[in-house]
């Protein structure tokens, strides 16, 4: 069984419009988050939650939103999509087992804004 | 918050040949350091990780040693082989601190050649 799944895979889209990316782990883990993988191949984490706590990297515009509607899940709404946003998205989960370590990441979704 | 520097960007050995990739960290409640391999198109997959209660770890003919009072950490791979061809990134966290997410370096591309 996988992991951490998302979708979609790939993800084509024009200037202005609003799209959004799911994530979903079947772990049991308490902790998820987005990260944001650039052309230059930088891994940069875009948010953590954990139990309802959100926690946001400061350089991550607004118009990126997630959304956890419960600890298995967590969304990626973006709006209003600009050309530099294209990039690779992946979701990654990690659990408190003897403290936090190994985390796993979905597949990840590549954005093409157009 | 944590910074983690990785060196070099671009590493190129002969097959067989050992190779080497270092790391330092800035934040010294960091205490989990995991090295990640990321394949063309995939996701980023744990190879090692390591503590910050041990000195040195080894898997077969991988191996991570950290120094914590320099603040560096590094990965050795011994009789490199084609498919050890990857993007390494190295990154590092607090195991106690829940929803805090690993701070990757910028990776290393290795290419083994034949």
């Amino acid at each position: 069984d996988t992991a951490v799944s998302q979708t979609p895979k790939y993800l084509v889209t024009q200037m202005g419009n609003d799209k959004s990316i799911k994530c979903e782990q079947n772990l049991g883990h308490d902790t998820m988050y987005w990260y944001k993988q650039d052309s230059k191949k930088f891994l940069k984490i875009m948010f953590s939650y954990n139990n309802k706590e959100l926690i946001i990297n400061e350089t991550v515009p607004n118009r990126f939103s997630p959304k956890s509607p419960d600890k298995a899940h967590l969304n990626l709404h973006i709006n209003s999509l600009e050309l530099g946003d294209s990039a690779v998205y992946f979701c990654a989960s990690r659990g408190l087992a003897g403290g936090y370590n190994e985390q796993f990441f979905g597949p990840g979704t590549r954005l093409t804004v157009l | 918050g944590e910074n983690v520097e990785q060196h070099p960007s671009t590493l190129s050995v002969q097959e067989g040949d050992s190779a080497v990739i270092k790391c330092t960290y800035s934040d010294s409640a960091s205490n989990y350091f995991p090295w990640y391999k990321q394949e063309l198109g995939k996701r980023p997959q744990l190879i090692i990780d390591i503590r910050s209660n041990v000195g040195e770890k080894k898997d077969q003919r991988i191996a991570v040693t950290l120094n914590k009072t320099a603040k560096h950490f590094s990965l050795h791979i011994t009789e490199t082989q084609p498919e050890d061809s990857a993007v390494y990134f190295c990154a590092a966290s607090n195991r106690g601190q829940a929803g805090t997410a690993l701070i990757f370096g910028k990776g290393t591309t290795l290419s083994v050649s034949s």
